[in-house]
């Protein structure tokens, strides 16, 4: 069964460092999101894109934060400067049409100290 | 306000007893559906049930959804130590696009 793949899955980086966080949605899939959790919290959304642009985005993602989708498989994250209270799960999530179940990956774990 | 809460938090019974859990949400929806997370993985779609679907049933999985109440839960029956988990249940309303809105989870605990 197809799946959305995550990269990496656990990543260490300093306070102040940019992180690109990486994802392959499921190949026929339209529609791709970013979710994290903060450890012991909920889950909360991040962005949502289509079409190659953001359809919505949540007040977390803030200037600090873009997505891209850099080819025809790819749907990355990126944080310019992180920050201590950036640490939590970073799930991306696919569907193929906005009504249609979303699909998500393992996570990345990541960790800034 | 909380959209979509989870009841009870946790849950602990033994195998092949059926598992019962609770979603409450506060504004109207377009859709809901319940997620499994095993401890650090992903999340694992199970159902979704749309607005206008009151029951749907998937294997050992059975999901109501009530409107009026703003209510859903899932009903997990002959329960295995494998289900051992936490279960989420997300909605999406129109009038907030198709992001999903998650609730604090149910964790389960099947006892062989």
């Amino acid at each position: 069964e197809p799946e959305v793949t995550q990269t990496p899955s656990h990543q260490v980086t300093q306070m102040g460092q940019e992180v690109i966080l990486r994802c392959v949605p499921i190949s026929n899939h339209l529609y791709f999101y970013w979710y994290r959790q903060i450890l012991g919290q909920k889950v909360e959304f991040l962005v949502s894109f289509y079409n190659n642009e953001i359809s919505e985005k949540s007040e977390i993602f803030d200037d600090q934060f873009s997505v891209e989708r850099p080819d025809g498989s790819n749907f990355t994250l990126k944080i310019r400067s992180t920050k201590l209270e950036d640490s939590a799960m970073y799930f991306c999530a696919s569907s193929e049409h906005n009504d249609q179940p979303q699909h998500f990956g393992d996570g990345t774990r990541l960790s800034i100290l | 306000s909380q959209q979509g809460e989870e009841d009870p938090q946790a849950l602990s019974i033994q195998e092949g007893e059926n598992a019962t859990m609770n979603c409450s949400y506060k504004t109207s929806i377009n859709n809901l559906q319940w997620y499994r997370q095993n401890s650090g993985r992903g999340l694992v779609h199970l159902i979704l049930i749309r607005s206008n679907e009151r029951e749907k049933h998937s294997g050992r999985l059975r999901v109501t959804l009530d409107t009026s109440k703003k209510s859903s839960s899932l009903l997990i029956t002959a329960s295995r130590a494998a289900d051992t988990a936490s279960y989420f249940c997300a909605t999406d309303a129109r009038a907030a696009g198709n992001k999903l809105t998650f609730g604090g989870g149910t964790r389960v605990l099947v006892k062989p």
